[in-house]
């Protein structure tokens, strides 16, 4: 088992420019949680699914934003129209079911300048 | 309100030294999950240990060990004899359990350098 994984790793875009992420969880979890770290702070929840569905989503996460999760397996976070306020850590994590430890991949660090 | 709250900003012990990490939850479900994770430079979330909340029988994992106290909602973290490889981001966590699953709270993180 290779763990989350996340691509890229880093990202620096634009102000007004869209960045899509992607993350691929443990094979076979069923959830996938996406989290947003800015600096000096503790991860902040931001959606998450079940499989293929989204079942919550954070008042963090604006209109600009969108999550997929197509087939239950990877899922994608998009920001549309990036601001310089969406510079953070992108974190993504997967657990088995809804009850089980969330095992956190590496993050993508994105810089709007 | 904040429902971890990790006091110790940061916190800075000479190797070999013992530390203890505080986290106090807030919560009015009965039952409930604590973590706690490790966060080195490399920025990775490493998961610790996951305590629920009916089993407050402490836990020693080498030289780590945890202290659950549901009578003051702390569930603090110590190192023993501490090492430089020590030295990351610590964060506690509360997972509390509804119909839909669970939903992490974080505290905002104690970091810890472990001087040589």
């Amino acid at each position: 088992d290779t763990g989350v994984s996340q691509d890229p790793r880093h990202k620096i875009t634009k102000r007004g420019q869209n960045v899509t992420f992607r993350c691929d969880p443990i094979s076979e979890h069923n959830r996938l949680y996406w989290y947003r770290q800015t600096l000096g702070q503790g991860p902040e929840f931001l959606t998450y699914f079940q499989n293929e569905a989204q079942l919550e989503k954070s008042r963090l996460l604006s209109d600009r934003f969108s999550a997929e999760r197509p087939k239950g397996s990877f899922s994608t976070l998009e920001i549309q129209r990036t601001e310089q306020g969406d510079s953070a850590m992108y974190l993504c994590a997967s657990s088995l079911t809804g009850l089980d430890t969330q095992y956190f991949g590496p993050g993508t660090r994105l810089t709007v300048l | 309100a904040q429902k971890v709250t990790q006091a110790q900003t940061e916190i800075s012990v000479v190797e070999k030294e013992d530390v203890t990490l505080d986290c106090v939850y807030e919560t009015r479900d009965t039952t409930y999950y604590l973590f706690w994770y490790k966060q080195p430079p490399s920025g990775e979330l490493v998961f610790l240990i996951r305590r629920n909340s009916f089993d407050e029988q402490n836990e020693i994992s080498g030289r780590y060990s945890w202290n659950f106290q549901k009578s003051t909602s702390s569930f603090n973290f110590t190192i023993t004899a501490s090492q430089v490889v020590d030295s990351a981001v610590y964060f506690c966590a509360l997972s509390e359990v509804s119909n839909t699953g669970n939903q992490f709270y974080f505290g905002t993180g104690t970091s810890l350098t472990v001087i040589p």
